[in-house]
C-alpha cells in the first residue's frame, strides 16, 4: 500500500511565485491535514479537511489555500510565495470511524522560497 | 489554544543507555500518541495510549498515559544507533476541531556508537 503520497518532494520558488502541493491517500480516510515543520517549532497545522468538499483553518493558515475536491486528494496552494514559507510540508490522513490510531504521514515536501 | 511542553529538546547518549522523555499539558487529553521521525521522512506512529494510567510497550519502547491525563512519558531501553531521530508526543481529544492532534516540539535523539 502506498499510504500517503506527496508531490513534489523538493521545490525552489522565487518570491511571488505560486505553486500547489499535492497529497494523495489510498486508505479511504475521511480526514486529511497539512502541516508545516520548522526547526524548533514542531508540527504546526495549516489547514485540514473532515471530508470531501470541506476544509477548515488550522493554527497557521495565512498565505495558504486548500481544496478537497476528491476524497483521496488534498491540495495545498501558495498564491504568492514568501521566504517565511520556506519549510518542510507534511500531509497526513486519519480515519475517525472506530478506534483512533493517529495520523498517517507522507514523507514531506521541502520548499525553499528565495 | 492547547500546548504541549516536551522535554528535553535534545539528547546525546551512548549506545546501550536508556532514554526517557516526557510531555506535559495544561489541559487534559483523551489520547496520547508518540511518533518518531527519521531524517527526510514523515513521522511514524510508535505507541498510542487511550486510558489514564495505561502503560504500553512496543519492543524496547514503553510509554505511559499519566493518571491526571495531562502528561505522558516515553522510555527507550538499551538504545541503538537506529533510534536516532526526532520523537514527538501528541495529544488528542474527540470531536470537531478539538479532535485534531496537538504536537509537542519534539525531542531530538542522537546515539553515539
Amino acid at each position: 500500500n502506498a499510504g500517503v503520497t506527496q508531490t513534489p518532494k523538493f521545490r525552489v520558488l522565487k518570491t511571488g511565485q505560486s505553486m500547489t502541493l499535492l497529497c494523495a491517500q489510498d486508505m479511504n480516510h475521511e480526514y486529511m491535514y497539512w502541516y508545516r515543520q520548522d526547526p524548533g517549532m514542531g508540527l504546526r497545522l495549516i489547514h485540514y479537511s473532515v471530508g470531501e468538499g470541506t476544509t477548515a483553518k488550522g493554527e497557521v493558515p495565512d498565505g495558504y489555500n486548500v481544496s478537497r475536491l476528491k476524497k483521496q486528494n488534498f491540495l495545498l496552494g501558495l498564491e504568492s510565495a514568501a521566504p517565511s514559507q520556506t519549510s518542510v510540508y507534511f500531509c497526513a490522513s486519519s480515519n475517525r470511524q472506530g478506534p483512533i490510531y493517529g495520523y498517517t504521514f507522507g514523507s514531506g515536501t521541502r520548499l525553499t522560497v528565495v | 489554544g492547547q500546548q504541549l511542553n516536551q522535554s528535553p529538546q535534545s539528547m546525546f547518549i551512548q549506545e546501550g543507555e536508556d532514554v526517557s522523555m516526557n510531555c506535559t499539558s495544561s489541559s487534559i487529553f483523551n489520547t496520547w500518541l508518540w511518533y518518531k521521525q527519521e531524517p527526510g521522512e514523515g513521522p511514524v506512529l510508535l505507541i498510542a495510549l487511550y486510558k489514564a494510567g495505561e502503560l504500553t510497550s512496543n519492543g524496547r519502547l514503553t510509554a505511559q498515559f499519566g493518571i491526571t491525563r495531562k502528561d505522558s512519558f516515553l522510555n527507550i531501553s538499551a538504545s541503538i544507533p537506529s533510534d536516532v531521530g526526532i520523537y514527538f508526543c501528541a495529544g488528542q481529544n474527540y470531536g470537531g476541531s478539538q479532535g485534531n492532534l496537538i504536537f509537542g516540539k519534539g525531542t531530538k535523539l542522537s546515539v553515539k556508537p
